[in-house]
């Protein structure tokens, strides 16, 4: 089932300037994390904002997280050509065995820096 | 030291043919997850494996999948008499011990062709 939905889901901007993703999910979370993936290939984990953070910073990325509202933001500050990439928003959901966690992820938000 | 690594990188194919996709975990993970990314689908989970475990394998689209994990480290993601459907990137993720707080890392994935 869908859990994360981004918001864009395309976003074009030029070098220097901000890029805001939205992520709405539906159920209760323990945490959220944000994942880049660049031309389709392997995650790279960015950050993760646990259910009672409010805000958390990562060099020029900062993450909000909104439990009443079930929805996160994940800003870029001062966007670089290498910062083009699809940007996810994943929720753990629990197996009920054996404890572990796999990830729910949204279909995510194509962001595009222009030089 | 290492990171998750995927073999092979693509993978062309004959519709009716089966497939084997491997995937190395990072040294140490107990926890081992494997995604689909479809186009315009997003990422979905198939499998996971922990410790010694029974697997997870609720997420697997058919009784083509199948799994296994051997010695604890490395895995295989089987599809038997490929379908056109099966199509996808198939991306495979470890994580230390399989914890709701814990990043996983994902290996740069396998892109499957079912002509």
């Amino acid at each position: 089932s869908q859990q994360g939905e981004e918001d864009p889901q395309a976003l074009s901007i030029q070098e220097g300037e901000n890029a805001t993703m939205n992520c709405s999910y539906k159920t209760s979370i323990n945490n959220l994390q944000w994942y880049r993936q660049n031309s389709g290939r392997g995650l790279v984990h960015l950050i993760l904002i646990r259910s009672n953070e409010r805000e958390k910073h990562s060099g020029r990325l900062r993450v909000t997280l909104d439990t009443s509202k079930k929805s996160s933001s994940l800003l870029i500050t001062a966007s670089r050509a290498a910062d083009t990439a699809s940007y996810f928003c994943a929720t753990p959901d629990a197996y009920s065995g054996a404890g572990s966690y796999q990830l729910t992820f949204g279909k995510g938000t194509k962001l595009s820096v222009i030089p | 030291g290492a990171g998750v690594s995927q073999s092979p990188s693509n993978k062309v194919t004959e519709k009716g043919k089966d497939v084997e996709l491997r995937c190395d975990p990072i040294s140490g993970h107990t926890a081992l997850y494997w995604y689909r990314q479809s186009l315009g689908q997003g990422l979905e989970f198939l499998i996971y494996f922990q410790g010694n475990s029974a697997p997870d394998k609720s997420g697997l689209p058919s009784d083509r999948f199948s799994a296994e994990r051997t010695g604890g480290s490395v895995s295989t993601l089987t599809i038997q008499r490929t379908q056109q459907e099966d199509s996808a990137v198939y991306l495979c993720a470890s994580s230390y011990s399989g914890g709701v707080r814990e990043t996983q890392y994902f290996g740069p994935g396998t892109r499957l062709l079912v002509l």
